[in-house]
């Protein structure tokens, strides 16, 4: 089965404590994407990278940070400075340079307590 | 800066009917124009898409109607269903950049 899973499904953090979440596609895509979803404001861009080694800010990358080490995977770490970092995390990916079609995985909620 | 508007946020339809929603752009470097179905706990799934050399698009029930002049797009729901029931997005990207979404419409068809 080709996709994107995300993990975990669910995930609560203390206050003042990072988390790292996990994405892995098996699509052979070069570029990954990450995004963050609230009620009402609809998909905000976190970060994305284009190829292995490489990635660059989207619009809302303050207090986040990302790696990519491996083609197939893209973890984003959810800091301490992310003043307000409860909500639906989505990863995406696409061929890079293509149609721009990017498929999602099913998301994690994050959740601060 | 929200640089795609989407409307209405919400919409109530009866079964059969058409659904419309529209979106706006500003950015004339967009070429690719999305919309994306998701479902309540889960991933947005692409629905639909157009470039904007082509006016409209059709793939089944779904249609996009593509303005250019007017940096103008919308989504057509023919003979609307209850399974039909979800968020849709419309998004809009240049090549591999990341996609900028509409705050999304909820959609309910009624029985």
């Amino acid at each position: 089965d080709g996709g994107i899973t995300q993990s975990p499904k669910y995930l609560f953090r203390k206050e003042g404590q990072n988390v790292t979440l996990s994405c892995e596609q098996n699509l052979n895509h070069d570029a990954m994407y990450w995004y963050r979803q609230d009620p009402g404001q609809g998909l905000r861009l976190i970060y994305y990278s284009q190829i292995v080694n490489d990635f660059q800010k989207g619009d809302i990358a303050e207090g986040y940070s990302v790696s990519r080490e491996k083609k197939e995977s893209f973890p984003l770490t959810v800091t301490s400075a992310q003043k307000n970092p409860t909500a639906f995390y989505l990863c995406a990916s696409s061929i890079a340079g293509g149609s721009g079609e990017q498929f999602f995985g099913p998301g994690t909620r994050l959740t601060v307590l | 800066q929200q640089q795609v508007k989407q409307s209405p946020q919400s919409l109530i339809v009866q079964k059969g009917g058409i659904s419309i929603i529209n979106c706006a752009y500003e950015n004339t470097a967009f070429d690719y124009f999305p919309w994306y179905q998701q479902f309540p706990g889960k991933g947005p799934a692409l629905l639909i898409a157009i470039r904007p050399d082509v006016s409209e698009k059709k793939e089944g029930r779904f249609t996009i109607s593509f303005n250019k002049s007017a940096k103008q797009f919308s989504l057509h729901i023919m003979d609307s269903q209850p399974g039909d029931s979800a968020t849709y997005f419309c998004a809009a990207n240049r090549g591999a950049d990341g996609l900028t979404f509409g705050k999304g419409t909820h959609l309910i068809i009624q029985p």
